[in-house]
């Protein structure tokens, strides 16, 4: 295993198109997390699954976000609608849950920009 | 709300010297999980180090160690012996300890900026 993979690594888009971001964790990890970075700040979460549950939701993820975990393997997060606002990291993490100390392991993201 | 400041936006130290990052966070939570995480340029960030706030002794990875300090609620990363490899941003994390309904999320500070000159 080769860790948390994020596809695509890089994606420009035009304002008002929809795009979709793909996260693979870790096989044994059963919890998946996302979290947005912008320029200069720390990660923010956006969401949290457990197996296949979405447990929690930020209350920053407008409706025109969505994720799922189907399976609860892979997970993917739409953005319906982009606006230049939403040009920034999008992480990927995942853990198991053991207790872990609260590790997670992090992909190396999908920088998105809204042009 | 739990909340975590750092207020160094940048660093920078001599190679093979040491530094201290700080960190502060606000909580009225008595377990919880502190950590710090390392992200260099362009790549996945990564785990330094991780302190558990019931154990009153210091972490201490190699090279990496903390000062946790809970009554003052401060957690702060010493680097000794600094590298060229640490070059990185680092990013103060906070966790709930995972009791039933507790949330899973990390809570990240602003982040420092290390440079390491040779």
């Amino acid at each position: 295993d080769t860790g948390v993979s994020q596809d695509p690594r890089h994606k420009i888009t035009k304002r008002g198109q929809n795009v979709t971001f793909r996260c693979d964790p870790i096989s044994e990890h059963n919890r998946l997390y996302w979290y947005r970075q912008t320029l200069g700040q720390g990660p923010e979460f956006l969401t949290y699954f457990q197996n296949e549950a979405q447990l929690e939701k930020s209350r920053l993820l407008s409706d025109r976000f969505s994720a799922e975990r189907p399976k609860g393997s892979f997970s993917t997060l739409e953005i319906q609608r982009t606006e230049q606002g939403d040009s920034a990291m999008y992480l990927c993490a995942s853990s198991s849950g053991l207790g872990t100390l609260g590790g997670y392991t992090f992909g190396s993201g999908t920088r998105l920009t809204v042009v | 709300a739990q909340t975590v400041t750092q207020s160094q936006p940048e660093m920078s130290v001599q190679e093979a010297e040491t530094v201290t990052l700080s960190c502060t966070y606000d909580t009225s939570e008595s377990d919880y999980y502190l950590f710090w995480y390392k992200q260099p340029p362009s790549r996945q960030m990564i785990l330094v180090i991780r302190q558990e706030a019931y154990k009153q002794q210091n972490a201490t990875e190699n090279r990496f160690s903390v000062n946790f300090q809970k009554a003052a609620k401060s957690f702060s990363l010493k680097i000794s012996d600094s590298q060229l490899g640490d070059a990185a941003m680092y990013f103060c994390a906070y966790r709930s300890y995972p009791y039933g309904g507790a949330t899973n999320k990390l809570i990240f500070g602003t982040g420092t900026l290390l440079a390491v000159q040779p």
